[in-house]
């Protein structure tokens, strides 16, 4: 089975500016998970989607928005960049009702300069 | 809501001797409880988990935690590390498994030769 990958591993972006991140996830899972882990910090929840509907957001506004396919891969996208956007945006995929764990790829380094 | 404190932002250890990292969490319902493992420049593998049952866990790479209901709090332990130890410890608390994850701010442990 493969793991959840995620696209770019690292990226550089300017305030004011619009970023998309991808995330494929583990083979039969039907669900994806984002998190924004800042620098010295625990990763923090942004959203989930299952079945290519949002289905839980944490505390970020709206200008983080997302989107699920019908291979369950995933896109997080950024609008209206800022200099506090950068960090490691983890996606971690799971198999809901199934009572899996998350798995989570190796995440994309974003800075916002 | 749930939270989740890890104790000590960092703890330094001599190689072969044994560990101990913090975890105490908040919440008023039953939880699942994690720990994951991030290593430099990765992104997060789960160590091990406390769903159910028996309070003392062990994961991979010799680690194991207890789950101490009265004392709500979840510590990993690890009897002699080694140098590859090295990495970032994340505990986490989720209300099912498919759920969001939350996480504390993380330990780093820093192994010393």
């Amino acid at each position: 089975e493969t793991g959840v990958t995620q696209s770019p591993t690292h990226l550089i972006k300017t305030r004011g500016q619009q970023v998309t991140l991808r995330c494929s996830s583990q083979s039969g899972h039907n669900t994806v998970s984002w998190y924004q882990q800042a620098l010295g910090q625990g990763p923090q929840f942004i959203f989930q989607y299952y079945r290519e509907e949002e289905n839980g957001r944490g505390n970020f506004p709206p200008r983080f928005s997302g989107l699920q396919f019908p291979n369950y891969s995933s896109e997080l996208n950024v609008n209206a960049l800022e200099l506090d956007d950068s960090a490691l945006y983890l996606c971690a995929s799971s198999l809901a009702q199934m009572n899996t764990e998350a798995f989570f790829g190796q995440g994309t380094r974003l800075t916002v300069v | 809501a749930q939270s989740v404190t890890q104790l000590d932002s960092q703890v330094p250890v001599f190689e072969e001797a044994p560990v101990e990292l913090r975890c105490n969490y908040s919440s008023s319902v039953s939880v699942y409880l994690f720990w994951y493992v991030q290593y430099p420049n990765q992104g997060l593998q789960l160590l091990l988990k406390y769903l159910s049952g028996s309070t003392l866990v062990k994961g991979i790479n010799g680690f194991e935690a207890e789950f101490n209901k009265s004392q709500t709090s979840f510590h990993l332990r690890k009897p002699s590390v080694h140098i590859s130890d090295t990495a970032e410890y994340f505990c986490a608390v989720t209300l099912s498994r498919d759920d969001k994850i939350i996480f504390g701010k993380g330990t780093r442990l820093h192994i010393l030769p």
